[in-house]
């Protein structure tokens, strides 16, 4: 099956600060979506982007298929942007392959 | 409004017992996925069903079952031949195949 692979692993930035996380995947997707997860638990949309840019606030996503990889913008970020994020492609099917995501903290 | 609603928020089972976690969802979505979460670690998918009266296993459905008897709830049962049950388990939902997913807020369950 499909392979998966987030990084980094965990970073640390300080509040206001910009970074980029990376998502490469093995084959090819019919979609892939990013989600975060709060400390509580939650998992939240960030994007549905099987292909493309897309921009929502201080957030943004460019999934290049054909290269097979994603790539989740955070600029500005605020402490509240701190948990895991998780990118999901879905290569065919109802199956959802999540990565082990990326672990965010930002400090005040 | 509309949403997904699990329940409990926090379910703790007995050696050999069964227990089985809620799944409601008011979204009028067609298909249901019920996934775990262990420490760390990312999901993976126990069960999905793409309609009512129909269910498929996901990659980790051993000591599990599930039923569809109504297109609002998924309810997913713990069965004792579960030896790991402890994790964080997650219902999503979504219009239908390649669609986005949309996930209730989880229930934790222990083992005492």
């Amino acid at each position: 099956g499909i392979q998966v692979e987030q990084s980094p692993p965990d970073l640390i930035l300080q509040e206001g600060a910009n970074s980029t996380l990376r998502c490469n995947f093995s084959d090819s997707v019919n979609n892939l979506q990013w989600f975060h997860q709060n400390p509580w638990g939650q998992l939240i949309n960030l994007f549905y982007i099987p292909s493309g840019t897309k921009q929502n606030g201080r957030l943004s996503a460019t999934t290049v298929a054909t290269e097979r990889y994603s790539l989740l913008y955070i600029s500005s970020s605020q402490t509240t942007d701190s948990g895991v994020y998780f990118c999901a492609p879905q290569a065919g099917g109802f199956k959802t392959i999540f990565g082990a995501g990326t672990r965010l903290f930002v400090k005040a | 409004d509309g949403g997904i609603t699990q329940s409990p928020k926090y379910l703790f089972r007995k050696e050999g017992q069964n227990v089985t976690l809620s799944c409601e969802q008011n979204l009028n979505h067609d298909a249901m996925y019920w996934y775990r979460q262990d420490p760390g670690q990312g999901l993976r998918l126990i069960y999905y069903s793409q309609i009512v009266n129909d269910f498929q296993k996901g990659d980790i459905a051993e000591g599990y079952s599930v039923s569809r008897e109504k297109k609002e709830s998924f309810p997913l049962t713990v069965t004792s031949a579960q030896k790991n049950p402890t994790a964080f388990y997650l219902c999503a939902s979504s219009t239908g195949l390649n669609q986005p997913q949309h996930f209730g807020d989880g229930t934790r369950l222990s083992i005492l």
